[in-house]
């Protein structure tokens, strides 16, 4: 199957930074990439949808300013933190999915990006 | 609104046992049930998709079946075995992007 890598896999910052995630798609076109996060031993919550070239879909008490998400080519997204602070430390994973060929309902997952804001 | 439930949050079998996993949800109008699996730490594995028109689908010792008029997919994992051990979540697609609403998981423990 396809195979989506993000980076960071572990991140530690002090409150008040920002901190990039990057998502990307090895070896497919990724048309649409979704952003999830999880608290331990609770499930995966869409925070939102990205387009390529398009501004992202925010699900609803996301606060888009603070998680500014970038979908800027076909295999790289980026979730942007800003101002981290202690609460906002979780489990990041992204998912991209292809609308030109592979069917909608397929998406791939990438490995997971563990925040610690301290 | 969608909510999926997964029921029980935690099960513990000896080696060899067949095991049993239990997803409902409250919307019928869905595109497809997705089982997946996640081990500490990392990210998902896809293990079955079913879409919506279909009563099951099959891929080695797992088999999921989903009754979408009752809310409820069981995926059975025959003969388990300690590399079982895992969290399985289930997850529905509630629009043509993808969106996945996803249940709280079951955490396996398979003992040799």
């Amino acid at each position: 199957g396809a195979v989506v890598s993000q980076h960071p896999s572990r991140v530690i910052c002090k409150s008040g930074t920002s901190v990039k995630i990057e998502c990307r798609s090895l070896d497919f076109q990724a048309t649409t990439m979704f952003w999830y996060r999880q608290f331990p031993k609770q499930s995966l919550m869409l925070m939102a949808t990205s387009n390529e070239g398009s501004k992202a879909t925010y699900e609803q008490g996301v606060e888009k300013d603070k998680f500014l998400i970038n979908h800027a080519s076909l295999t790289l997204s980026t979730l942007t933190v800003t101002s981290a602070h202690p609460e906002d430390s979780s489990f990041y994973i992204c998912s991209a999915a292809s609308h030109r060929g592979i069917p909608r309902e397929t998406q791939y997952f990438g490995p997971g990006t563990r925040l610690l804001v301290l | 609104k969608q909510e999926v439930t997964q029921i029980p949050a935690a099960l513990s079998v000896p080696e060899g046992e067949n095991l049993v996993l239990n997803c409902s949800f409250t919307d019928s109008a869905i595109y497809n049930l997705q089982w997946f699996r996640q081990d500490p730490g990392k990210g998902l594995t896809s293990l079955l998709l079913i879409q919506s028109s279909q009563r099951e689908q099959t891929s080695g010792r797992l088999n999921a079946s989903l009754d979408k008029s009752s809310g409820r997919s069981t995926l059975y994992i025959a003969a388990s075995q300690p590399g079982d051990s895992a969290t399985y979540l289930c997850a529905v697609q509630t629009d043509s992007w993808g969106k996945l609403q996803f249940g709280a998981g079951t955490q396996v423990v398979v003992t040799p």
